[in-house]
């Protein structure tokens, strides 16, 4: 596709359930990121891809946190036995891999845990 | 470390003023640097990006940036601010870490512009 596309755009659940996120990056990027916003705060990283190498998981947030990724397609990030805490927006950036250029993000899932 | 640190969490100027938004960055190598805008309700969008070339960089929307390696800054500016300008902005810089990349953020500085 022409953007990164991002699944569902809202997702509201109940706390203690599991939910998962999708996103479908642009064809070719191999590098892909997974972001959280939560409200009046700054961007949290939770994860990274690159192409086939072991991602760096160094920002997730707690063992309820997972994200997949084969080669260079779609990413689901799932969240085990959600928390009120877990709502956010969650954002997903993917790139060429190479630092001298910009990523381009989805426009988010807004996650709602009641 | 790498770091990047956006000196004001929040600005506010006058429609038809100039609008200085401030970042320092921290980094062992050469880095590539962006900011990123975010609108309400709406995703994240690039607005320049450094890469090494020249150190004036133009964007969208009559915003630039300056990258000044003696200060380790890449400001970001525009001459004259718009309503539509109200919005988040994000320094981050590109490091590398072994052979991976990653991006790190500033925290947000929100622009609010009066009438």
């Amino acid at each position: 596709g022409a953007g990164v596309s991002q699944s569902p755009s809202n997702k509201v659940t109940e706390k203690g359930k599991d939910v998962e996120l999708r996103c479908d990056p642009i064809s070719g990027h191999t590098a892909l990121y997974w972001y959280r916003q939560r409200l009046g705060q700054g961007l949290e990283f939770l994860i990274y891809f690159q192409g086939n190498s072991a991602p760096d998981k160094s920002g997730l947030p707690s063992d309820r946190f997972s994200a997949e990724r084969t080669g260079e397609s779609v990413s689901t990030l799932t969240i085990q036995r959600t928390q009120q805490e877990d709502s956010a927006v969650y954002l997903c950036a993917t790139g060429p891999g190479r630092s001298s250029y910009g990523y381009t993000f989805g426009s988010g899932t807004r996650l709602t845990v009641v | 470390a790498q770091s990047v640190t956006q000196l004001d969490s929040h600005v506010s100027v006058s429609e038809g003023t100039p609008v200085l938004l401030r970042c320092n960055y921290s980094s062992s190598y050469s880095p590539s640097l962006f900011w990123y805008v975010q609108h309400p309700n709406k995703g994240l969008q690039l607005l320049l990006k450094y890469t090494s070339a020249a150190t004036l960089v133009k964007g969208i929307n009559g915003f630039e940036a300056e990258f000044k390696k003696s200060e380790t800054s890449f400001h970001l500016t525009k001459p004259s601010a718009h309503m539509s300008d109200a919005a988040e902005y994000f320094c981050v810089v590109t490091v590398n870490a072994g052979n991976n990349r990653k991006l790190i953020w500033g925290l947000g500085t929100s622009l609010a512009v009066n009438p």
